[in-house]
């Protein structure tokens, strides 16, 4: 079983949809959470860190649910701009290694 | 503030060859960590140095090495190529704790031919 694992996508949505992308982590011990965007060919970005009560960005919300080993990400109203691979991450802890999902592809069509 | 650097951003070698691949970390943070990123996956955890030490290393050969030097910068080391060493190779910084992210450099796309 992989440590982090996504929704195998691609997500075809067209302007306006919302989105939902679900992760799962097998590491109890994971201590922070985050969202990152990576575009075609460019290093990954920090989009959002996920808290245990949840939080909201704009259109971004995530969410942890710490019981189910279980992150989310909703994005409300899809751009265009949104368009990118979406990765979910983990950090274990101990020395900080950052533990990445294979990432959900998002395309946004007119 | 600065962001993280990465030297050089393409490398062509050939099987057999060693290479080494640059860093310099975000203003501010002590902490590096290289990935490996294969075409269509998620990266992967190499090794992470904090204070000029190795202190984390995932399931790669030890051909793979690194250095950290005194102003936090990195260099990632690989020997004896192989084929399946191209990909791109991504370095991140970050303070000691990692809890707020990590800055992700632009990488370096390595291909062994």
């Amino acid at each position: 079983r992989k440590e982090v694992e996504q929704d195998p996508g691609p997500f075809n949505v067209p302007e306006g949809a919302t989105v939902a992308f679900n992760c799962t982590y097998s590491n109890s011990a994971s201590q922070s959470f985050f969202w990152y965007r990576q575009d075609c060919r460019k290093e990954p970005k920090l989009l959002m860190s996920v808290y245990s009560s949840g939080n909201e960005d704009g259109r971004f919300t995530a969410q942890l649910n710490r019981a189910s080993q279980y992150i989310s990400l909703l994005i409300r109203d899809s751009k265009l701009s949104d368009s990118a691979t979406y990765l979910c991450v983990v950090n274990t802890g101990g020395y900080n290694k950052l533990i990445f999902g294979a990432g959900t592809r998002l395309a946004v069509h007119p | 503030e600065t962001g993280v650097t990465q030297s050089p951003t393409h490398l062509i070698k050939t099987r057999g060859q060693q290479v080494t691949l640059r860093c310099s970390s975000q203003s501010g943070h002590n902490t590096v960590s290289w990935y490996q990123q294969a075409l269509g996956q998620g990266p992967q955890f190499i090794f992470q140095y904090y204070r000029e030490e190795e202190n984390g290393r995932g399931n790669f050969p030890p051909r793979f090495s690194g250095l950290q030097f005194p102003n936090y910068s990195s260099e990632l080391n690989v020997n004896a190529l192989e084929l399946d060493d191209s990909a791109l190779y991504l370095c991140a910084s970050s303070d000691r704790t990692g809890r707020y992210g990590y800055t992700f450099g632009s990488g370096t796309r390595l291909t062994v031919v």
